[in-house]
């Protein structure tokens, strides 16, 4: 069985500069999460998805931040502008969600770099 | 609120000593804790979860206890290997109070040396 997969694995910007993360979780998986990681943290959760629909974007910082999962398959999550502490790693995850099973796989993650 | 707070690193430890790395949770009614690894270079994995109190979560050696008297879900391995070296997060999610994303602690980096 395929994993989740993210691209790119590494990005380098600018500070205002734009970037956008593509993330394609497990076949037949319902739900697809955002998590950022910030150097020396936790993960902590930007927008949770159940199908093509937003469960929680309650952290989401959305005067800069926007994700869409179109068909209810792969998302992208996309930061405009970028600010110096968006520098983190972001984790995308996805859970089958049917019965009791809410584990969640993680792909290996997106480095950004703002500078 | 939901929290999880573990244990602050880095721990190094020689080839086959105890490990116990510590976590407590803070949560209303009856949360699932996880320990989740990150390998050098890779994804988060699950390691091993508990889904009710005093029950126990193995792999791999590991073991994690729910302990809902003093609201823990302490980490432990009997003979640490190299092939050990990681970072382990504790994480719970709460889905009494309608969320089921995970809340993860801030991970604490383990070395194992030779």
């Amino acid at each position: 069985e395929a994993g989740v997969a993210q691209s790119p694995r590494y990005k380098i910007i600018e500070k205002r500069q734009s970037v956008a993360f593509w993330c394609n979780p497990i076949s037949g998986h319902a739900t697809l999460y955002w998590y950022q990681q910030i150097l020396g943290q936790g993960p902590k959760l930007l927008i949770q998805f159940q199908n093509n629909g937003v469960v929680d974007d309650s952290q989401l910082p959305k005067d800069r931040f926007s994700a869409e999962r179109l068909k209810g398959v792969d998302s992208t999550l996309k930061i405009q502008p970028a600010k110096l502490e968006d520098s983190a790693v972001y984790l995308c995850a996805s859970s089958l969600n049917g019965g009791n099973s809410y584990e969640q796989y993680f792909g290996p993650g997106t480095r950004l770099t703002v500078t | 609120g939901n929290s999880v707070t573990q244990m602050e690193g880095p721990v190094t430890l020689s080839e086959e000593a105890f490990l116990t790395i510590n976590c407590t949770y803070t949560a209303t009614g009856y949360p699932s804790l996880f320990w989740y690894v990150q390998y050098p270079g890779e994804g988060l994995q699950l390691l091993l979860k508990a889904t009710k109190a005093d029950d126990k979560g193995s792999n791999k050696g590991f073991e994690a206890t729910y302990r809902k008297e003093t609201t823990s879900f302490h980490l432990e391995k009997g003979s640490v290997q190299v092939s050990d070296s990681a970072v382990y997060f504790c994480a719970l999610i709460n889905l009494q109070t309608g969320a089921n994303n995970l809340f993860f602690g801030t991970g604490t980096r383990l070395t194992v040396i030779p």
